[in-house]
């Protein structure tokens, strides 16, 4: 069990839904990321939250939509998305000092666009 | 343009057969350089991190080593539980992790 929880682990969606991903971190940082994950391709960042205020967007499109209400939960709310969209979801928290602090990894939510 | 490229895509090892993976970086100005493994259906978990040219970590069968362009994994008598896929990043900036796409390591029984 990892201090990174994530929900749902599983979505199945279709174009038209909206639909929310949750993170929750118990590892007291301060930090928190969204990275997508596709076959065959490095992991990509999405957005980084630091002491709660969005520092990263690495132009995602708009039909993804970070919320990061403390320093322990982090959403990504979904909307109008694509088949490209399909992929793992991974959440991941570190202790912001800077510079050169490990990120945990969350589990991640698989999502499948129909 | 920070850069990460890990070598080889994958391998395959017969247990206690030793070698190593590979990960060149270019990046400017080097905060950290990290190693993780990754298992099917799950999240990225954190082995390492180098900090600086010559510096070495070491966790039971693996050890990490530092150049000022590449890093290595190594993995001394390996056994099947070692199969994973080994993630390689560095650290751009105060939070961004730029990653390789990894190396797909099978031991074999």
């Amino acid at each position: 069990e990892t201090g990174v929880t994530q929900t749902p682990r599983h979505l199945v969606m279709g174009m038209t839904n909206k639909k929310s991903l949750k993170c929750e971190q118990h590892l007291g940082h301060n930090a928190m990321y969204w990275y997508k994950q596709s076959a065959k391709k490095p992991l990509e960042l999405m957005f980084v939250y630091s002491l709660e205020e969005r520092v990263e967007n690495n132009s995602v499109p708009s039909r993804f939509s970070p919320e990061c209400p403390n320093s322990s939960h982090l959403f990504l709310h979904l909307h109008t998305l694509q088949p490209e969209d399909s992929a793992l979801y991974l959440c991941a928290s570190s202790q912001d000092q800077g510079g050169g602090q490990p990120q945990h990894f969350g589990d991640g939510t698989r999502l499948s666009i129909l | 343009e920070d850069q990460v490229t890990q070598s080889p895509e994958a391998l395959r090892l017969q247990e206690g057969e030793s070698s190593s993976l590979n990960c060149s970086y270019t990046v400017s100005g080097l905060r950290g350089l990290f190693w993780y493994r990754q298992d099917p259906g799950k999240g990225p978990e954190f082995l390492f991190t180098l900090y600086s040219a010559g510096e070495e970590k070491e966790k039971e069968r693996l050890k990490a080593t530092l150049t000022k362009k590449e890093s290595f994994l190594h993995i001394t008598a390996p056994k099947p539980e070692d199969s994973a896929t080994y993630l390689c990043a560095v650290q751009q900036g105060a939070q961004k992790l730029v990653f390789g796409q990894g190396t797909r390591l099978t031991i074999n029984p």
